[in-house]
């Protein structure tokens, strides 16, 4: 699977768009993204995945660029509760496979 | 989605003992994975849980120190054995359900070991 390459930490004032970068620059052409986050002393939760098409559901928005090498998570309307660690991960889209988990992004959602 | 519950949510334990948490999952699923979280740290896979045959190890994780059972397709344990406060840690369980490929996680055991 392809390394991503994240910002180790993020701050977002409330209420505002929260964009989260990654970096995937030697992503496969079978390779999806795909986003988790981790509340504290929570288990991972699934955002959104996507392979080249933008893609949004009720949580998030996904942005991949036009040569897949980068994409960029967006919580519309950041909230306290979005406070969270959030992992970018790539990842042939095969069912029952493992995900492998890099540092991610702590992003803080400040009042 | 899958609803999963992991047991016990916390623990102390002495070092040299041993501790088994559980996995119950609300259907069958195809896949149960169990990863270890250190403090501070990302997520880091110990092995998959195969129903009817022995687990499959990450490198660096070996079955004497973390056996692995899955008698069905809904519920795996996870031994932690001669703890020792190294083994300090959240573990978590996972699973992916068919024709689903995104993972569903527990919400973890967190172990300490004095």
């Amino acid at each position: 699977d392809a390394k991503t390459t994240q910002p180790p930490s993020m701050d977002c004032a409330e209420g505002r768009a929260a964009n989260l970068p990654c970096n995937h620059s030697t992503i496969s052409g079978n390779e999806y993204v795909y986003w988790y986050r981790q509340i504290h002393s929570q288990g991972p939760q699934y955002i959104i995945h996507g392979l080249k098409n933008n893609e949004t559901n009720e949580m998030a928005s996904l942005i991949i660029t036009e040569d897949r090498k980068s994409s960029t998570l967006i919580l519309p309307h950041a909230t306290l509760r979005d406070t969270a660690v959030y992992y970018c991960i790539v990842r042939v889209d095969n069912y029952g496979q493992n995900f492998v988990f890099g540092p991610g992004t702590r992003l803080s959602v400040l009042p | 989605s899958a609803v999963i519950s992991q047991k016990p949510s916390r623990d102390i334990c002495q070092r040299g003992t041993s501790l088994t948490i559980q996995c119950q999952v609300d259907s069958q699923v195809t896949m149960m994975f169990w990863y270890r979280q250190q403090p501070g740290q990302s997520l880091t896979l110990i092995a998959t849980a195969n129903q009817g045959s022995e687990a499959t190890y990450e490198s660096g994780f070996v079955i004497d120190k973390f056996p692995i059972s899955r008698p069905n397709l809904t519920f795996s344990t996870l031994t932690v054995s001669n703890m020792s406060p190294e083994d300090s840690s959240i573990y978590l369980c996972s699973v992916a359900i068919h024709r689903a490929t995104e993972a569903f996680f527990g919400q973890g055991t967190r172990l300490t070991v004095v």
